[in-house]
């Protein structure tokens, strides 16, 4: 099936440092979403994109919708523990199934 | 308070036994998931359900049943026939509003399915 690539697969940053990290996919989707998933738990739906070239804020997120309708980008600001999880992107397209990534694992040390 | 249950939290199961894993929502939404996720790995899909007695194969459905006999209710069968059943099992819910923007989906906090 199609397929998502997330960049950096992991990462290991100081309490207090900012994180980037992307989504990209061969096929254009018309809804971006951001999810975090804490250990043993489901993921949590933090933010979601629905117009190419969208930026959009949730506190110390924010994501965007890239302009080709093929990527996504989110950034987390002044980095806390409680960020500590994997951080997953999905595409969606009219009528179908979300696509998910294959997550970035986000470590933050003291 | 609306939102996606699934049940129980930790399953342990004997080799060559079915086991079903309980996913029940009261959000009122139209479609239901099943995915399997796998240490250090993302979400595959194994079936998912738009409608009451419908449901359709995701990418990696075999050795798997379901059933859709109520709107809030989408229940997992785990069979003998599914070679490597130990994952973590995560169900989700949405709403389906054809032609328009997708909305995302809601998540259970899944099932941790261990065979001994």
């Amino acid at each position: 099936g199609q397929q998502l690539n997330q960049s950096p697969q992991s990462m290991f940053i100081q309490e207090g440092e900012d994180v980037s990290m992307n989504c990209t996919s061969s096929s254009i989707f018309n809804t971006w979403l951001w999810y975090k998933q804490d250990p043993g738990e489901g993921p949590v739906l933090l933010i979601a994109l629905y117009k190419a070239g969208e930026l959009t804020s949730n506190g110390r997120l924010t994501a965007q919708f890239g302009i080709t309708r093929k990527d996504s980008f989110l950034n987390i600001s002044a980095s806390i523990p409680s960020d500590v999880g994997i951080y997953f992107c999905a595409g969606g397209y009219y009528g179908q199934n979300f696509v998910f990534g294959p997550g970035t694992r986000l470590s933050v040390l003291p | 308070d609306g939102g996606i249950t699934q049940s129980p939290k930790y399953l342990f199961r004997k080799e060559g036994q079915n086991v079903t894993l309980s996913c029940e929502q009261n959000l009122n939404h139209d479609a239901m998931y099943w995915y399997r996720q796998d240490p250090g790995q993302g979400l595959r899909l194994i079936y998912y359900s738009q409608i009451v007695n419908d449901f359709q194969k995701g990418d990696i459905a075999e050795g798997y049943s379901v059933s859709r006999e109520k709107k809030e209710s989408f229940p997992l069968t785990v069979t003998s026939a599914q070679k490597n059943p130990t994952a973590f099992y995560l169900c989700a819910s949405s709403i389906l509003l054809r032609g328009a923007a997708n909305y995302g989906y809601t998540f259970g906090s899944g099932t941790r399915l261990t065979v001994v």
